[in-house]
């Protein structure tokens, strides 16, 4: 979906770099949020964000921060790179509660050297 | 916490056949089921969804089925074609404390000519 953006699509960095992925939107939607898909493993919450304002842990948080810079902008950042954090990165984005669905960025790969 | 099973991880049909892939959840809170179509290298798309006061859900080829007491919902492809082929990954919404999406761990489907 052209809407959700994501910046870099593709990352070759060193353990102990930091790292920012980025994720912009431009459907108006409020939530915001971080998936990282490893093979097997489907596709796991790492934060989300309801609206600028809030920020919530998902479940493998740790070793990530992010940032909700506007309601059209949600940063992911690695501050210290390790190799297991290699992985397929996807931002994703969904209208309120009432309205379900979500839309998927076009994903960033990421690896860690 | 709250968890999807998916099952089967992989699923190979022949053209024409059906397919069936199985999901069951763990939060009886849970009150949406989406579908997601992953082709190689792209991101994951929304091909059908189901909310929990609907048990049965038709789209051309495709249906899903939701059963809230046993806490299962499945998704049928019929007359597969190979385009079909990709992964497959079910999710649950919760609506415990916040509306958080859990994803099952993804069926790769093969659709043999």
């Amino acid at each position: 979906d052209a809407d959700v953006t994501q910046t870099p699509r593709n990352r070759i960095t060193k353990t102990g770099k930091r790292i920012m992925l980025e994720c912009s939107q431009t459907k108006g939607h409020d939530r915001m949020y971080w998936y990282r898909q490893d093979p097997g493993l489907g596709l796991r919450l790492i934060y989300y964000s309801f609206d600028v304002k809030d920020i919530n842990k998902g479940e493998i948080s740790d070793g990530y921060s992010v940032s909700r810079q506007a309601q059209a902008k949600f940063s992911l950042s690695l501050e210290s790179a390790i190799p297991n954090q290699t992985a397929l990165y996807f931002c994703a984005t969904s209208k309120g509660p009432s309205q379900s669905t979500q839309y998927f960025g076009p994903g960033t790969r990421l690896t860690v050297l | 916490g709250e968890n999807v099973e998916q099952h089967p991880s992989t699923l190979s049909v022949q053209e024409g056949d059906s397919a069936v892939i199985k999901c069951t959840y763990s939060d009886s809170a849970s009150n949406y089921f989406p579908w997601y179509k992953q082709e190689l290298g792209k991101r994951p798309q929304l091909i059908i969804d189901i909310r929990s006061n609907v048990g049965e859900k038709k789209d051309q080829r495709i249906a899903v089925t939701l059963n809230k007491t046993a806490k299962h919902f499945s998704l049928h492809i019929t007359e597969t074609q190979p385009e079909d082929s990709a992964v497959y990954f079910c999710a649950a919404r919760t609506t415990s404390g916040t509306y958080k999406y859990i994803f099952g761990t993804g069926t790769r489907l093969k659709v043999l000519a």
